[in-house]
């Protein structure tokens, strides 16, 4: 079985700070791992994969997420807040070999000026 | 340009009445999917299909069906909706190597 968790279903920080989102999960193969934006009233958009390549991950809009074995995390980073990012961020993990997505429950961010 | 498309995008029904949401995809995958999104419930899988003529349950399938008779189209058909069927609703697709989802922009629904 496996799992996605996401620490805070809500996160605030202010304009120019660090964005930190955390995922932890859990695999019995080896994962491939995903973060997905929301912006409201929109579909799901690919932020960054990770594919058992590099596991420091640069994704769009200046995000970056590195996968850690050893504490079965994926935290996704961005070292200056704009307003623009303010968005639910979805996790998400696959075994290798499978389709099948398992999410975690969200993490909504929000930036203020 | 690469993209799954819904329709339609917003949807209000009466409890009954049956409705078809139509997804279709250009990047010619193999497996497209169906979710439905929640609050505080996140994205739970209804249907996916793994191929033309093949299709399986997801976590909660109860009250839906699905069909795939060609690669690019996999609608999703509410026979009997009911008010606990008001969600948004996702189509995707993926690739396979590796297996990336992608979304369509997602469906509306209010069942009254």
């Amino acid at each position: 079985a496996q799992s996605v968790t996401q620490l805070g279903s809500h996160v605030s920080v202010s304009e120019g700070a660090l964005v930190l989102l955390r995922c932890n999960y859990s695999s019995s193969v080896p994962p491939y791992l995903f973060w997905y934006v929301q912006y409201p009233n929109q579909g799901l958009q690919l932020l960054l994969k990770y594919t058992s390549a590099a596991t420091l991950v640069k994704g769009i809009n200046g995000f970056e997420a590195e996968f850690k074995k050893s504490e079965t995390s994926f935290h996704l980073t961005k070292p200056s807040a704009h307003m623009s990012d303010a968005a639910e961020y979805f996790c998400a993990l696959s075994g290798a070999g499978s389709y099948q997505l398992t999410f975690g429950k969200g993490t909504k961010l929000s930036v203020i000026p | 340009e690469a993209q799954v498309t819904q329709n339609p995008r917003y949807l209000i029904t009466v409890t009954g009445k049956k409705l078809t949401v139509t997804c279709s995809q250009n990047m010619n995958h193999e497996y497209m999917s169906w979710y439905r999104q929640d609050p505080g419930l996140g994205l739970r899988q209804i249907y996916y299909s793994m191929n033309v003529e093949v299709t399986d349950k997801g976590d909660v399938p109860e009250g839906y069906k699905v069909s795939r008779k060609e690669k690019r189209n996999f609608p999703l058909i509410l026979e009997s909706p009911s008010p606990n069927q008001t969600s948004l609703y996702f189509c995707a697709s993926s690739s396979w190597d590796p297996p990336v989802q992608y979304f369509g922009p997602g469906t509306r629904l209010t069942v009254t």
